[in-house]
């Protein structure tokens, strides 16, 4: 089947702007997490859905960042006020539940100028 | 935090060639431990993955082998490929994946 998708895959925006990066995780994924991704490092964890609800969302550095899953299948990462240390590739992940495989979808390349 | 670390941060080795990373960590709730590999411009891909009640796991020319005591596990490349020239993560898991530093691969033919 699909795997996972995210949109767009590359957005390239302005500092102090809004943005929305998309994920549509392999159906039937229960967990979905988001993480980030700078140049030369390791993905670093944001959050993770179970279902609609958010079970933690410990790695969101500031209040800037907030995500969604309204429906338990879609999930939008919202950054707001844009700042140029955001520049980085989102990835997104989904696994059949807490503690399974998890696959990644192909990123979101975000570049704040 | 948790922490985890990955040695060497970069391997070269000759075609057909075996290499070995290892992973350390420190969050004893660690449950699941995977390696994923990253070619450059691409997505982490799982390449072999095991559990904390298995103590080693193999497919084919790789395998991952665990030491929950110590908190450590390292992944085997046997007869290297070129096409295993890529960044390779650690990503021990109480849940949320916590990747390592990554270590560089380099097979030469």
């Amino acid at each position: 089947g699909a795997g996972v998708s995210q949109t767009p895959s590359n957005k390239v925006t302005e500092k102090g702007k809004y943005v929305e990066l998309r994920c549509d995780p392999i159906s039937g994924h229960t967990a979905l997490y988001w993480y980030r991704q700078s140049l030369g490092q390791g993905p670093e964890f944001l959050i993770y859905f179970q279902g609609t609800g958010a079970a933690d969302d410990s790695g969101l550095p500031n209040d800037r960042f907030f995500a969604v899953r309204p429906e338990g299948s879609v999930s939008t990462l919202k950054i707001q006020r844009t700042e140029r240390g955001d520049s980085a590739v989102y990835l997104c992940a989904s696994s059949s539940g807490r503690g399974y495989e998890q696959y990644f979808g192909p990123g979101t390349r975000l570049t704040v100028t | 935090g948790e922490n985890v670390e990955q040695h060497p941060s970069t391997l070269s080795v000759q075609e057909g060639d075996s290499a070995v990373i290892k992973c350390t960590y420190s969050d004893s709730a660690s449950n699941y431990f995977p390696w994923y590999k990253q070619e450059l411009g691409k997505r982490p891909q799982l390449i072999i993955d095991i559990r904390s009640n298995v103590g080693e796991k193999k497919d084919q020319r790789i395998a991952v082998t665990l030491n929950k005591t110590a908190k450590h596990f390292s992944l085997h490349i046997t007869e290297t490929q070129p096409e295993d020239s890529a960044v390779y993560f650690c990503a021990p898991s109480p849940g949320k994946l916590i990747f390592g530093t990554g270590t560089r691969l380099q097979v030469f033919p």
